[in-house]
C-alpha cells in the first residue's frame, strides 16, 4: 500500500543550525514527491517537487529511491522557516490524489 | 484573482445534524479533493472527483457525501453518521501540469 511517513512530529533548532525534516514512502510504482508547507494562520503551499529539483527558500530535497525517502534540507534555518511541513505522493498522473504524511512541527528558535 | 474559496470559515455542528461545507474554485481546474486535517494524523482523504458528475471515496468517507454538478463547485456534507466530525477541513484543486492550490479550510467544531 501506498504510504508517507514522516518520524518526527516535532523538530526543534537554533537559527543558524542545520536542519532536515525526514520522509520516506512506500510505492511499488515511480512516484511523484512533494513538500508542503503551512505557516501559521496561512493555507497549505507547495514548497518542492522533486521532478523540479529546483531549491525554494534555501531548501532542497533528493529523491532517493534506493532508501525511498525524500528528505527536505536547509543547511541555515531562519525563525521564519518555523511551519508546519507535510511530505505527499502522488501516483495514478497529473491530477492523482495526493497522499501526506503526519507533519512535522519546525520550530526555529532564535 | 483566481484560487479557492472555502466556507464558512467555521461551522458548529449540534449532534445528529448534517451540515455542508462549501468549497468553489475558478482556477478552471478540472479534480477537486476534500481532505481533514487532525493533530498527528496528517491530511486524510475523504473524497475526490476528477471530473464533473464523478466523485471517488477517499480513505476516510464514511460518514461524508459529496457532489460535483459543477466544475467549480464541490461540496462536502458532513452527516449525522460521521461520528466524529470536529476538524479543520481542507479542500483542493489541480489540474495536468499544475500544483494542487489548497483552500483557506473550514473549522468544524461539534456543540
Amino acid at each position: 500500500a501506498q504510504r508517507v511517513t514522516q518520524p518526527e512530529k516535532l523538530l526543534s533548532v537554533f537559527k543558524g543550525a542545520p536542519v532536515e525534516l525526514k520522509c520516506n514512502y512506500s510505492y511499488s510504482g515511480s512516484p511523484e514527491l512533494f513538500w508542503y508547507v503551512q505557516y501559521s494562520r496561512q493555507r497549505l503551499q507547495l514548497l518542492l517537487r522533486h521532478i523540479s529539483r529546483e531549491s525554494i527558500k534555501g531548501f532542497t530535497a533528493d529523491l532517493n529511491k534506493g532508501e525511498t525517502s525524500f528528505h527536505l534540507k536547509k543547511p541555515f534555518a531562519q525563525e521564519e522557516d518555523s511551519a508546519m511541513y507535510y511530505c505527499a505522493l502522488r501516483y495514478s498522473g497529473n491530477t492523482g490524489k495526493l497522499i501526506f504524511g503526519q507533519g512535522t512541527t519546525l520550530q526555529v528558535k532564535p | 484573482d483566481g484560487g479557492i474559496t472555502q466556507s464558512p470559515k467555521y461551522l458548529f455542528r449540534k449532534e445528529g445534524q448534517n451540515v455542508t461545507l462549501s468549497c468553489e474554485q475558478n482556477l478552471n481546474h478540472d479534480a477537486m479533493y476534500w481532505y481533514r486535517q487532525d493533530p498527528g494524523q496528517g491530511l486524510r482523504l475523504i473524497y475526490y472527483s476528477q471530473i464533473v458528475n464523478d466523485f471517488q471515496k477517499g480513505d476516510i468517507a464514511e460518514g461524508y457525501s459529496v457532489s460535483r454538478e459543477k466544475k467549480e463547485s464541490f461540496p462536502l456534507t458532513v452527516t449525522s453518521a460521521q461520528k466524529n466530525p470536529t476538524a479543520f477541513y481542507l479542500c483542493a484543486s489541480v489540474t495536468g501540469g499544475s500544483g494542487y492550490t489548497f483552500g483557506s479550510g473550514t473549522r468544524l467544531t461539534v456543540v
